[in-house]
Parts: C-alpha cells; sequence; structure tokens
C-alpha cells in the first residue's frame, strides 16, 4: 500500500544545532508539504513542492529549508535549531484531488 | 484575507448529543471546503468536504453546512460517540495553488 513515512518520530537536540527531518512518500504525487503543529496555532504551512526542483516558502518558514531532488522525498532543515521550533512537524503529499493531502505520523522535536 | 477563522477551541459534548464546530472565511476564491479529522498522536486526514455551490453535504453522522451569502461553513456530528473525540479542522483550498489554508482547530471530547 502506497504510504508516507517520516523520520525520525521523536528528536531531542540543542539550540543551534542543524537538524533534517526525512518525509518520503510512496504515492508518486507531486505536491509535498510540511507543516508544524503548535497548540492556538493549528498546521502552519513551512514550506511546499510542486516537484522535482521546486521549493517555495510557506507562511512560517524562517530558519527552515527543504530541497527535492526526486519525487518521493521531501526533507526539513532547521539550519540553527532554536527554542521556538519546538513543536510537532508533519509532511503531507496530494495528487489529483487538490483539497485532499496524506498525512504523515509527524515528527515531535524539542530544541533544548 | 487567507484566514480560515474556526470557533469553538474546545468542546464537550454528550454521548449521544449533537457537536457542531464552526468556521468563517473571507476569500471568495476558496473553492472548495474540506474537513480533516486528527486523532491523538496521528497525522490529520480528510473527513468530509464541500464546493461552495453546495448548501449540505451528509455522510454518515457527518454533516456539513455550508452558507455562501455569509460565507460560514459548519461540521454537525450527529449522536456523537467517544470514538469522535479528536481534533477537527475546518479547511480551504483554492485549486490553483493546490494548497491548503487550516483554520486552528476544535478539539473535541465525547463523554462517555
Amino acid at each position: 500500500d502506497a504510504e508516507i513515512t517520516q523520520s525520525p518520530r521523536h528528536k531531542i537536540t540543542e539550540t543551534g544545532r542543524q537538524v533534517t527531518l526525512a518525509c518520503h512518500q510512496t504515492w508518486n504525487h507531486n505536491n509535498m508539504f510540511w507543516y508544524r503543529q503548535d497548540l492556538g496555532h493549528g498546521l502552519r504551512l513551512i514550506h511546499y513542492s510542486y516537484g522535482v526542483q521546486d521549493t517555495n516558502k510557506g507562511e512560517v518558514s524562517d530558519g527552515y529549508s527543504v530541497s527535492r531532488s526526486n519525487t518521493e522525498d521531501l526533507p526539513l532543515t532547521l539550519e540553527s535549531a532554536a527554542s521556538s521550533q519546538t513543536s510537532v512537524y508533519f509532511c503531507a503529499s496530494s495528487g489529483g484531488t487538490y483539497y485532499e493531502q496524506y498525512f504523515g505520523p509527524g515528527t515531535r522535536l524539542t530544541v533544548t | 484575507q487567507q484566514q480560515v477563522k474556526q470557533s469553538p477551541q474546545s468542546l464537550i459534548v454528550q454521548k449521544g448529543g449533537i457537536s457542531i464546530i464552526n468556521c468563517a472565511y473571507e476569500n471568495t476564491a476558496f473553492d472548495y471546503f474540506p474537513w480533516y479529522q486528527q486523532f491523538p498522536g496521528k497525522g490529520p486526514a480528510l473527513l468530509i468536504a464541500i464546493r461552495p455551490d453546495v448548501s449540505e453535504k451528509k455522510e454518515g453522522r457527518f454533516t456539513i453546512s455550508f452558507n455562501k451569502s455569509a460565507k460560514q461553513f459548519s461540521l454537525h456530528i450527529m449522536d456523537s460517540q467517544p470514538g469522535d473525540s479528536a481534533t477537527y479542522f475546518c479547511a480551504a483550498s483554492i485549486r490553483r495553488s493546490d494548497k491548503i489554508i487550516f483554520g486552528k482547530g476544535t478539539r473535541l471530547h465525547i463523554l462517555p
């Protein structure tokens, strides 16, 4: 069955370190998205991609970057982790039905 | 203008009762309105969606009511069950962008 996976599921890191969160989907979807979820803020879009070599900034992109070298993967990098980036991060993908996104299980990141 | 406003932030309903979550939007370019359901420790998943030219859509115990003139829509969960306890997000999407704008979410708890 097609799926979307994220790794690691839990991560604790120190302020200032570079961190990369992995996202892998097997639906062959062109669109991929990264969100962060915080209490009181819902789901906020960090970065998104419409295909290989395409990346775009979302509403909360400062301090984050992505790259898309193939259809299946969209890794999210925190250049220099800050305590404000402690959050749960979700990756999602979408294909033919533009209003339906398939979400991964999430990565809980703690920056100490 | 890109916001989707959702209320209440949290909701407690007795088993068998009706749960009602309300949302409002401003951008008339939105062309589809999905609702997502998220269980603890999981990613959100599409529950039900409606086009703005339809006033009501029903799937089992879940109904979306849509008021285009008021730019408001709501989710009704009839005969609410403890298994419905989850966070619900209303959302809006624009076909040409393939992006989804999420409300801040409603944490629903159904009392057994």
